[in-house]
């Protein structure tokens, strides 16, 4: 079993509607984020949390919210989806030992018309 | 500003080529360096990684990348690729003090026979 899921892998949506994008892991680490991958540009952070009570905002956070149920569950809203948030989104979890090393989910390709 | 470069968005070569990609990183505190590697229609998967020591880091599938801290690079290389080493490939580095990391906008590696 993959130690990072998601779900759904693929959503297409209307501007307008809430989307909720889930992941959870089963590596036992503290550390989780959510990133937005676009052609060209690389991957982006838009939340981080590094423990159940401390959730960080990366550097594209608007438009989007989080929600850390459990240590193995990191939620990503989007509260009222736009075009322009089609992307394909990735949850990453990391331990501080070892260098932080992020191992991430298989991704979720939202489509938003 | 805090950044990695990938210069090339594409690297054409031969199967049993050798191949460099080149990444470079704008930091004025001590980072820990990542190569990672997205198959088609796959998440994220750890090639190697720099924490501290040797520059020289061997990975997984033949690769290894070179830490140069007077030219601010962390460049790719394997000495002999094959077609299954087609896929895109990202850079990035974590300030040791932050636990983020930063992706270069990625490499797309064509291997043609």
């Amino acid at each position: 079993d993959a130690d990072v899921t998601q779900t759904p892998r693929n959503r297409i949506t209307k501007t307008g509607k809430r989307i909720m994008l889930e992941c959870s892991q089963t590596k036992g680490h503290d550390r989780m984020y959510w990133y937005r991958q676009d052609p060209g540009l690389g991957l982006r952070l838009i939340y981080y949390s590094f423990d159940v009570k401390d959730i960080n905002k990366g550097e594209i956070s608007d438009g989007y919210s989080v929600s850390r149920q459990a240590q193995a569950k990191f939620s990503l809203s989007l509260e009222s989806a736009i075009p322009n948030q089609t992307a394909l989104y990735f949850c990453a979890t990391s331990d501080p030992a070892g260098g932080d090393t992020q191992y991430f989910g298989p991704g979720t390709r939202l489509t938003v018309l | 500003a805090q950044s990695v470069t990938q210069l090339d968005s594409q690297v054409p070569v031969f199967e049993e080529a050798p191949v460099e990609l080149r990444c470079n990183y704008s930091s004025s505190v001590s980072v820990y360096l990542f190569w990672y590697v997205q198959y088609p229609n796959q998440g994220l998967q750890l090639l190697l990684k720099y924490l501290s020591g040797s520059t020289l880091v061997k990975g997984i599938n033949g690769f290894e990348a070179e830490f140069n801290k007077s030219q601010t690079s962390f460049h790719l290389r394997k000495p002999s690729v094959h077609i299954s080493d087609t896929a895109e490939y990202f850079c990035a580095y974590m300030n040791t003090g932050f636990q983020k990391l930063v992706f270069g906008t990625g490499t797309r590696l064509l291997v043609s026979p």
